[in-house]
C-alpha cells in the first residue's frame, strides 16, 4: 500500500528566503506527482504535476523534482512572499486514477 | 478560469440523517471523484466515476456512501445514515480524462464542511 510522508511538517521562514519541501513515497511505480496548496478551511489548488518519466517542472518561483527510484519529491520555493502561506500537499497516482497524499507542510512566511 | 464548485459549503446534521452533497465538475470534464479530509488528518480517495459508473472506490466508500450524475452537470455524494466519524471536509475533483492517465490534473472545489452532532 502506498505511504506519502512530508517533511517537515512545519516551517516558518522569513520573507525572501529560499525553501524546499520534501515528499517521500514508499512504492516507486507512479504515474505522476502533484504538489497542491491548502489555504486554511478551503480547497486544494494544483500547483505543478510532474509525470513518472520527468524530472522537474517548474511554474514562476516554483520548482519541482522528480527522483522515482528513489521515492522522493521535493518542492523548491524561490524568494518566498508571506502569500506563499499556506499548507503544501503532495500526492502520488498510483493505481487507476486515485491520489494518494501526504499530511502536509504548514508554511508560514514571516514579513 | 473554469473551476470545480461545490454546495453547501457548510452542513451541519443529526447523526443517522441523510445528507447530499453537491457539486458542479469543469465542463467537458468525463472523470468526477470524492475525497474527504477528517479534521488534522489526510486527504483520502474515496470514489471516481466514469461513463455513469463508479470506476474506482476505496474501503471507506462502504454501502452507506453512493454517487450519482442526475444530470449533464451535477455530481452528487450520498450518505444514507450519517455517523459520527463522517464529521469531515468532503471535496469534490474532477479531470478531463482525455490527457492520459500520467499527464492528467485532477482540480478540487473548495469542499463541502461536514458536521455529524
Amino acid at each position: 500500500k502506498q505511504e506519502v510522508t512530508q517533511i517537515p511538517a512545519a516551517l516558518s521562514v522569513p520573507e525572501g528566503e529560499n525553501l524546499v519541501l520534501n515528499c517521500s513515497f514508499t512504492d516507486s511505480a507512479i504515474y505522476n506527482l502533484q504538489w497542491f496548496r491548502q489555504d486554511p478551511g478551503k480547497g486544494l489548488t494544483s500547483l505543478l504535476l510532474i509525470q513518472s518519466s520527468q524530472r522537474e517542472q517548474t511554474s514562476g518561483r516554483l520548482n519541482a523534482s522528480l527522483d522515482k527510484s528513489s521515492g522522493r519529491s521535493t518542492l523548491y520555493i524561490a524568494a518566498s512572499q508571506p502569500g506563499d502561506s499556506a499548507t503544501y500537499l503532495c500526492a502520488v497516482r498510483t493505481g487507476r486514477r486515485a491520489l494518494t497524499f501526504g499530511s502536509g507542510t504548514r508554511l508560514q512566511v514571516q514579513p | 478560469e473554469p473551476e470545480v464548485t461545490q454546495t453547501p459549503s457548510h452542513q451541519v446534521t443529526q447523526m443517522g440523517q441523510e445528507v447530499i452533497l453537491r457539486c458542479v465538475p469543469i465542463s467537458n470534464h468525463l472523470y468526477f471523484y470524492w475525497y474527504r479530509q477528517i479534521l488534522g488528518q489526510k486527504v483520502e480517495f474515496l470514489v471516481s466515476f466514469y461513463n455513469n459508473e463508479i470506476s474506482e472506490k476505496s474501503e471507506i466508500f462502504d454501502d452507506q456512501f453512493s454517487v450519482e450524475r442526475p444530470d449533464g452537470s451535477n455530481f452528487t455524494l450520498k450518505i444514507r445514515s450519517t455517523k459520527l466519524e463522517d464529521s469531515a471536509m468532503y471535496f469534490c475533483a474532477s479531470s478531463s480524462g482525455l490527457a492520459g492517465v500520467i499527464q492528467e490534473t485532477q482540480y478540487f472545489g473548495p469542499g463541502t464542511r461536514l458536521l455529524v452532532l
